[in-house]
């Protein structure tokens, strides 16, 4: 199975920051990764597909580069909306697997 | 508008059975791979299974093989997840989920809660 790690686990931003998260894959999976927020007891929300395409009605203040084992999720200034958990996903191979999370928090 | 909705969630002993659907509505569903997604209380989230357009091929994470089929009826626009042999494990909110590789997941309903427990 691929495994995913994303770093920070948790990170305490304010607004106007750029923040940046890392996934790391245990193996190569071309550009198939996907970033997805979340926010406490709702469904999460796609923001990026293919590594770096962002998803139609997101703000374009989210970004993703990457390829191969190593992408980032930037948030160029972050907004009080923000705050919430941040999941990355592989889609190259089964089992599709997820990140671990990463917390945004207000600092 | 793109709707997802989840039932069938509820409490049920160990080792026992419950059926999940998902109904859909807004877009060309027999065009879309569907997913089951789930989250344990407090945790992240898991892939579960997932089903291409016609039904011809399902992909399982390894927990929950043999114990859990997915299955899909285009004309009635759902998916199902049968869950049998259930464990505490098990408990989660679950999530039903459109896309695949090309998309990721673009769609998500509101989540169903399973709970097992005695």
């Amino acid at each position: 199975d691929i495994q995913l790690t994303q770093s920070p686990s948790f990170l305490s931003a304010s607004v106007g920051d750029r923040v940046t998260i890392t996934c790391r894959a245990s193996q190569g999976i071309r550009s198939y990764l996907a970033w997805y927020q979340q926010k406490p007891g709702k469904a999460p929300k796609l923001l990026i597909y293919v590594a770096s395409t962002l998803q139609s009605g997101v703000p374009s203040r989210f970004s993703g580069s990457g390829s191969g084992t190593e992408f980032t999720l930037t948030i160029s200034s972050l907004q009080p909306e923000d705050f919430a958990t941040y999941y990355c996903q592989q889609l190259n191979s089964y089992p599709l697997t997820f990140g671990g999370g990463t917390k945004v928090e207000i600092k | 508008e793109v709707r997802l909705v989840e039932s069938g969630g509820g409490l049920v002993q160990p080792g026992g059975s419950l059926r999940l659907s998902c109904a859909a509505s807004g877009f060309t569903f027999s065009s879309y791979w569907m997913n089951w997604v789930r989250q344990a209380p407090g945790k992240g989230l898991e892939w579960v299974a997932n089903i291409n357009q016609d039904g011809s091929e399902k992909h399982y994470v390894d927990s929950v093989k043999g114990r859990f089929t997915i299955s899909r009826d285009n004309a009635e626009s759902s998916i199902y997840l049968q869950m049998n042999s259930l464990r505490a494990e098990d408990t989660a909110v679950f999530y039903c989920a459109s896309g695949g590789s090309q998309s990721g997941f673009a769609y998500w309903g509101q989540g169903a809660l399973v709970t097992v427990s005695s």
